[in-house]
């Protein structure tokens, strides 16, 4: 199977424009969840959906936001972009969203805010 | 609230010798998951051992083992005969049914 694909790879952006990122997990996975990882906080996590619907958040502001199709596909929306945004942004997809299961995770979206 | 503590930011071993790193953890939940995973300089993240919090027997994959107080809420990482393709970040990771928390990671070096 392939693994959880992330696009775009690399990303630049400007204070308070909006970015979209993209995640498209394992086969068969549906649950997708998002982190955030900086150098200092490292992996924070921001929300999971399952089946289309968000089942866990994390602390975050409300510029962030996600979204997860039919298909499982998830999308990450950031809005009013700060500089503390620059992160790289990990997506993870498990098969059935318990607890216990491996989480699988992509190779990431490196943000860049100037 | 769950936090996990890594801390250790760093540490370096020897090729081939033993390398422990340390993980503590807080909650007030009694059902629950702990987890270490590797990234690696190419960023992908690889889960490398899980612990289930009900098992008191101590889970082994491979080189890796760990050692899993749950009194003393500790969960360490040991990594035996140490390889070039071990040095990477590693986290420790908690997991109840509703969240997922890391710690800030501790990034292993090997010395050939």
């Amino acid at each position: 199977k392939a693994g959880v694909t992330q696009t775009p790879r690399y990303l630049i952006k400007t204070r308070g424009q909006q970015v979209t990122l993209s995640c498209s997990p394992i086969s068969g996975h549906r649950s997708v969840s998002w982190y955030q990882q900086t150098p200092g906080q490292g992996l924070q996590f921001l929300f999971e959906y399952f089946s289309e619907t968000q089942r866990n958040k994390g602390n975050f502001p409300g510029r962030f936001s996600g979204r997860q199709f039919s298909n499982s596909r998830s999308e990450m929306n950031v809005s009013t972009l700060e500089l503390g945004d620059s992160a790289l942004y990990l997506c993870a997809s498990r098969e059935m969203g318990l607890a216990g299961d491996e989480q699988y995770f992509g190779p990431g979206t490196r943000l860049t805010v100037t | 609230a769950q936090t996990v503590t890594q801390s250790q930011p760093e540490m370096s071993v020897q090729e081939a010798e033993t390398v422990t790193l340390s993980c503590t953890y807080d909650t007030s939940e009694s059902d629950y998951y702990l987890f270490w995973y590797k990234q690696p300089p190419s960023r992908q993240m690889i889960l490398v051992i899980r612990q289930e919090a009900y098992k008191q027997q101590n889970a082994t994959e491979n080189r890796f083992s760990v050692n899993f107080q749950k009194a003393a809420k500790s969960f360490s990482l040991k990594i035996s005969d140490s390889q070039l393709g071990d040095a990477a970040m590693y986290f420790c990771a908690y997991r109840s049914q509703s969240q997922f928390y890391f710690g800030t990671g501790t990034s292993l070096t090997v010395i050939p």
